[in-house]
């Protein structure tokens, strides 16, 4: 599977959107983008996944580059509750479908 | 999205027991489960894949003989941690996954267990 880059910390303000960003330069063609967050002390959970076109859900947007090097996670209205551990995972599904866990981006919402 | 759930949360127990922790996909059938192991203020780590009716196949690393893994039903995967010590303290966490259509399988967490081993 491709290896992602994200940065370590990410802070922004309730009530603005949150854009995280990631890079995945060495995706290939049949893996997918997901993202994953994990709050203190619990299983991750499933945010939002997309192969080339902008995924939105009632949790998040995706936005990926054409080139499908990198992509971005919108939260549009973040709140304290948004406060995590976000995991960009790149991931070829089917058979060869494992999760590897970078270290992600602890983003935290401030009041 | 699908719910996993995964029992018990917490357990401490002595050195030397086993522990066993189940995970249960509760509205979807998982033929593959997952088991991951997290120590503190690092990120999740394989141990090993579950397929329902078959062996597990266990990351590099990862005792096969320490950490039984059974995955008899659609529903249920068991995770075992024999005789245990110290520093298989850990918190563990399973999943789940859905298949979905196609290639676009998720996986769905569990809440994860916390052992404590004295």
């Amino acid at each position: 599977d491709a290896k992602t880059t994200q940065p370590p910390s990410m802070d922004c303000a309730e009530g603005r959107a949150a854009n995280l960003p990631c890079n995945h330069s060495t995706i290939s063609g049949n893996e997918y983008v997901y993202w994953y967050r994990q709050i203190h002390s619990q299983g991750p959970q499933y945010i939002i996944h997309g192969l080339k076109n902008n995924e939105t859900n009632e949790m998040a947007s995706l936005i990926i580059t054409e080139d499908r090097k990198s992509s971005t996670l919108i939260l549009p209205h973040a709140t304290l509750r948004d406060t995590a551990v976000y995991y960009c995972i790149v991931s070829g599904g089917g058979s060869n479908y494992k999760l590897t866990f970078g270290k992600g981006t602890l983003l935290t919402v401030n009041p | 999205g699908a719910v996993v759930s995964q029992h018990p949360s917490w357990v401490i127990c002595k050195s030397g027991t086993s522990v066993k922790i189940e995970c249960r996909s509760l509205d979807f059938q998982a033929t593959t489960m997952f088991w991951y192991r997290q120590f503190p203020k690092q990120s999740l780590m394989l141990m090993a894949t579950s397929n329902e009716g078959s062996k597990a196949t266990y990351e590099q690393g990862v005792e096969k003989d320490k950490f039984l893994i059974n995955h008899a039903s659609l529903t249920l995967s068991t995770l075992t941690v024999t005789s245990a010590h110290p520093e298989d303290s850990s918190f563990y966490i399973c999943s789940a996954r859905d298949p979905g259509q196609g290639e676009e399988d998720i996986q769905y967490f569990g809440a994860g267990t916390r052992l404590s081993v004295l």
